[in-house]
């Protein structure tokens, strides 16, 4: 399958956590990245492989995966956080294709 | 720090050939184990990804444009281009180019492999329009 499904939107209250999960058959055998995006701005990797961070990501952001669901937390969201983030993984139709999700928009209220 | 930076033709007429550069700098574009992407997003959509070119230069499209798409390397300008033929206004678009690598986790049950784009270009607008 080369779907990656996420929920629009979400929103979270200030200092509070929130899970942006993301479903899709791929997600059996390869982890996801996640990738945040601000207006205007290009995507900026923020989790890959099981729970990495590249240097510079803070540590409120973590990442877990379960059969065909891949999730993003953000624990102790900031007014900075607010941002489009998407998941991306290879398709598992083992053809050497990227999917990136339907992208979920996430308000820090 | 690996940095990339996307350039080419800002306005392409329909049905004409849409030519983009993505020059690497702090880096070597032959570095085993990179991958090169190109990652397109319309106004007010979100990411579709065009393809990848290996450092070995084997080449994987997005089979809804492969028929399109041709993506090759000049490891003499350290760069990578993207061709993207007969346009429509449906490929207006920001398009961005990324570096990409793999990875693997042995402990997984099953052991997982993963990819990822650890650094991407600013991004440069195309618009077609006659």
């Amino acid at each position: 399958s080369s779907e990656l499904t996420q929920d629009p939107a979400v929103s979270v209250a200030l200092g509070q956590t929130v899970r942006i999960t993301c479903q899709g058959d791929s997600l059996r055998s390869y982890y996801a990245s996640w990738y945040q995006q601000k207006p205007g701005q290009a995507p900026v990797l923020v989790i890959y492989g099981k729970n990495n961070r590249p240097s510079g990501i803070p540590d409120r952001f973590s990442g877990s995966s379960s059969g065909n669901t891949a999730s993003l937390t953000i624990t102790g969201a900031q007014a900075e956080d607010e941002a489009d983030y998407y998941c991306n993984s290879r398709d598992s139709s083992g053809n050497h294709r990227y999917v990136f999700g339907t992208g979920t928009k996430v308000t820090v209220l | 720090q690996l940095q990339l930076q996307e350039s080419g033709s800002g306005l392409v007429k329909p049905s004409q050939t849409l030519s983009l550069t993505c020059a690497v700098s702090g880096g070597s574009i032959s570095s085993g184990g990179y991958s090169w992407s190109w990652i397109r997003q319309p106004p007010g959509k979100g990411l579709e990804w065009i393809g990848y070119i290996y450092h070995s230069g084997s080449t994987y499209y997005n089979p809804s444009l492969k028929s399109r798409v041709t993506i090759s390397v000049d490891r003499s300008k350290n760069q990578f281009s993207l061709k993207l033929s007969s346009v429509t206004a449906a490929d207006t678009a920001v398009y961005y180019c990324a570096s990409s690598l793999s990875g693997y986790d042995p402990t997984s049950v099953p052991p997982y492999y993963y990819y990822y784009m650890d650094v991407w270009g600013k991004g440069t607008t195309v618009t077609v329009s006659s």
